[in-house]
């Protein structure tokens, strides 16, 4: 199956500082990626939907000049978490789609845990 | 926007039995049904998914019927082993666009 990798896999951070989180298609190109974040015992929650070589679209409530993103190429999106406080802990996922080709399945990565202190 | 219900949010069963979770959606025009098992820690993992044009699907121990009518899903599991305890979320999207999950189930079997 498709892979989709996230790096880092987990990072600690002082409030106030800024962090980038990886995520790439490994042996496809992702038309679509998307990111979501899932704080302890909740569901995940959509962040935003982002296209390559275009602007990202930002779900309700998701503040897009603290939540980064840039998808630079067909196999690599990038969130940038800036200025991060205590209550931006919590657990980064990306997941890549290959649009019509490989049937929309969204494939995840293997998450990202942030810890801002 | 899409809004997707979840029940119940714990469920504990004995190994052999089997389990049952359910999901509502709100937007009818919704057409695919995933389910994903996540354990602690680790990415969701698709076990079965369904489409709108198809009634029941089913894979081995795993099962998903849909009623479109009344907007609602539901995830089967027979003959549940150790191995199923998880926290199983559904989803629904269009088209398989932005994927709206469900709040979660946590499962666990005793043996």
């Amino acid at each position: 199956g498709a892979v989709v990798s996230q790096h880092p896999s987990w990072v600690i951070c002082k409030s106030g500082t800024s962090v980038k989180i990886e995520c790439r298609s490994l042996d496809f190109q992702a038309t679509t990626m998307f990111w979501y974040r899932q704080f302890p015992k909740q569901s995940l929650m959509l962040m935003a939907t982002s296209n390559e070589g275009s602007k990202a679209t930002y779900e309700q409530g998701v503040e897009k000049d603290k939540f980064l993103i840039n998808h630079a190429s067909l196999t690599l999106s990038t969130l940038t978490v800036t200025s991060a406080h205590p209550e931006d802990s919590s657990f980064y996922i990306c997941s890549a789609t290959q649009g019509l080709a490989g049937g929309n399945e969204q494939f995840f990565g293997p998450g990202t845990r942030l810890t801002v202190l | 926007g899409e809004n997707v219900e979840q029940h119940p949010s714990t469920l504990s069963v004995q190994e052999g039995d089997s389990a049952v979770i359910k999901c509502t959606y709100s937007d009818s025009a919704s057409n695919y049904f995933p389910w994903y098992k996540q354990e602690l820690g680790k990415r969701p993992q698709l076990i079965i998914d369904i489409r709108s044009n198809v009634g029941e699907k089913k894979d081995q121990r795993i099962a998903v019927t849909l009623n479109k009518t009344a907007k609602h899903f539901s995830l089967h599991i027979t003959e549940t082993q150790p191995e199923d305890s998880a926290v199983y979320f559904c989803a629904a999207s269009l088209n398989t666009d932005k994927l709206i999950f469900g709040t979660g189930t946590r499962l666990q079997v005793f043996p």
